[in-house]
């Protein structure tokens, strides 16, 4: 199985500051199609998980463009360019590019 | 809008088969696949495998095949995730969420089972 390796494992963020977490694969992500089958989640308090980005950057609807996504390969990384009080909780990386898709352990954002 | 809901808690005890259940409204239930992603304490999140409601072909995650069976029901928009020889470390919520090009992009709010 392909390892997710997310750093930091905790991050404490002022409002208003980036922060960024990342996320490295034991194996490339590239898949034949020529597409990076990397995604980030974020799970709040009592939460289901939601879908930031797919395809390393793609935002789905409804998802604010303070959040960005970087990388290729093995190495990968969330951006958010302002924190807001609502981005609390555990940030997660997953891949798809094999079976099966496993997860990064997690990052916990607090807010300072 | 897109939901999946899910059936509420449940205990089993050690050897026991739990069977949970995840209902699909607000889009074509045949469209998209439906995977069950566990998250047990302290152990992160864990994908146990997806069925393509349209086929009913699944992928299960080799840890699991033995025990898991993913079903659906097209007349009522739901799957089913059966779990057999249950022991302590399978306690989890379990969570199933929609396939497609957006991932995961939606999830039920997840079945708590506990197995003591």
């Amino acid at each position: 199985d392909i390892v997710m390796t997310q750093t930091p494992l905790s991050l404490s963020v002022t409002p208003g500051q980036p922060a960024s977490i990342s996320c490295k694969s034991s194996q490339s992500l590239l898949y034949t199609d020529g597409k990076t089958y990397l995604y980030w989640y974020l799970q709040k308090s009592g939460q289901s998980p939601q879908l930031l980005l797919y395809e390393i950057s793609k935002r789905p609807s409804g998802v604010p463009d303070r959040f960005s996504g970087s990388g290729s390969g093995t190495d990968f990384t969330l951006h958010i360019s302002r924190v807001e009080a609502e981005d609390v909780g555990f940030y997660f990386c997953m891949h798809s590019v094999q079976v099966p898709p496993t997860f990064g352990q997690g990052t916990k954002l607090e807010i300072k | 809008q897109v939901q999946l809901e899910q059936a509420g808690a449940e205990m089993k005890r050690p050897g026991a088969s739990v069977r949970l259940s995840c209902r699909s409204s607000g889009y074509i239930f045949t469209a998209y696949k439906i995977h069950w992603v566990r998250q047990a304490p302290g152990r992160g999140f864990e994908w146990m495998g997806g069925i393509n409601p349209n086929s009913g072909s699944t992928g299960i995650a080799p840890r699991f095949k033995d025990r898991v069976t993913m079903t659906r029901d097209t007349s009522t928009s739901t799957v089913y995730l059966e779990l057999r020889r249950l022991t302590v470390d399978d306690t989890a919520i379990y969570y199933c969420a929609r396939g497609g090009e957006e991932l995961l992009g939606h999830w039920g709010q997840g079945t708590p089972v506990t197995v003591s």
